[in-house]
């Protein structure tokens, strides 16, 4: 089954500096891959998307970025804000399954 | 339109009890998924579910786990009898479509502590 390993684990940054978080996956038919922003007692919600047909999306201060040669896809945040503070969540849509593979999360914080 | 409702929120029960958890889904939603969020990891699929048939449960622990969508709306996962390492945060999201590259929409998890 798909296999998604995130880094670094932990990130911290000073306020207006950008954050950039990797990702990689293991299986190279997997063609979906969201990123979840998770804040403390919180479920985690869709910050930004990609599909295997993309190299790159921006949305706003957020971008992802997608190389399926090296199976490896990127959350950069740039401007970053005390309220980015959060858990970042890398998933990849595996073959055969129809459900998530979620990556263990990058605890970012942003220093005022 | 009202988010993916979770109860309990917090439970604690000692090991060889049992637990349940119940999760409403956003309305019209056709897919609905258990995760399990250990402390410190990424959550981890127990079970999808379309409609009210499953999809995918080769992750559920069956010996001591089960869950059940009635009429493919509301959702009750069971844990009997609970071990310590069950400790963990179960997450119920739902997605409109089959789940295939949707975006999942998340409760806020019902958090067990197995002493």
């Amino acid at each position: 089954g798909e296999n998604v390993e995130q880094h670094p684990s932990t990130l911290s940054v000073q306020e207006g500096d950008s954050a950039v978080i990797k990702c990689t996956y293991s299986d190279s038919a997997s063609n979906y891959f969201p990123w979840y922003k998770q804040e403390l007692g919180k479920g985690p919600q869709l910050i930004i998307d990609i599909r295997s047909n993309v190299g790159e999306k921006k949305d706003q201060r957020i971008a992802v970025t997608l190389n399926k040669t090296a199976k490896h896809f990127s959350l950069h945040i740039t401007e970053t804000q005390p309220e980015d503070s959060a858990v970042y969540f890398c998933a990849a849509m595996g073959t055969g399954r129809r459900a998530l593979t979620f990556g263990s999360g990058t605890r970012l914080q942003v220093q005022p | 339109e009202a988010g993916v409702a979770q109860s309990p929120r917090y439970k604690i029960i000692e090991k060889r009890q049992s637990v349940a958890f119940w999760c409403n889904p956003i309305s019209g939603h056709a897919t609905l998924y258990w995760y399990q969020q250990i402390l410190g990891q990424g959550p981890k699929l127990l079970i999808q579910f379309q409609n009210n048939g499953v999809v995918d449960d080769s992750q559920l622990p069956k010996d001591r786990f089960s869950a059940e969508r009635l009429k493919g709306v509301d959702s009750t996962l069971k844990i009997q009898p609970a071990k310590l390492e069950d400790s963990a945060v179960y997450l119920c999201a739902s997605s409109r479509g089959s789940g295939a590259t949707g975006e999942l929409f998340f409760g806020e998890g019902s958090r067990l502590t197995v002493l």
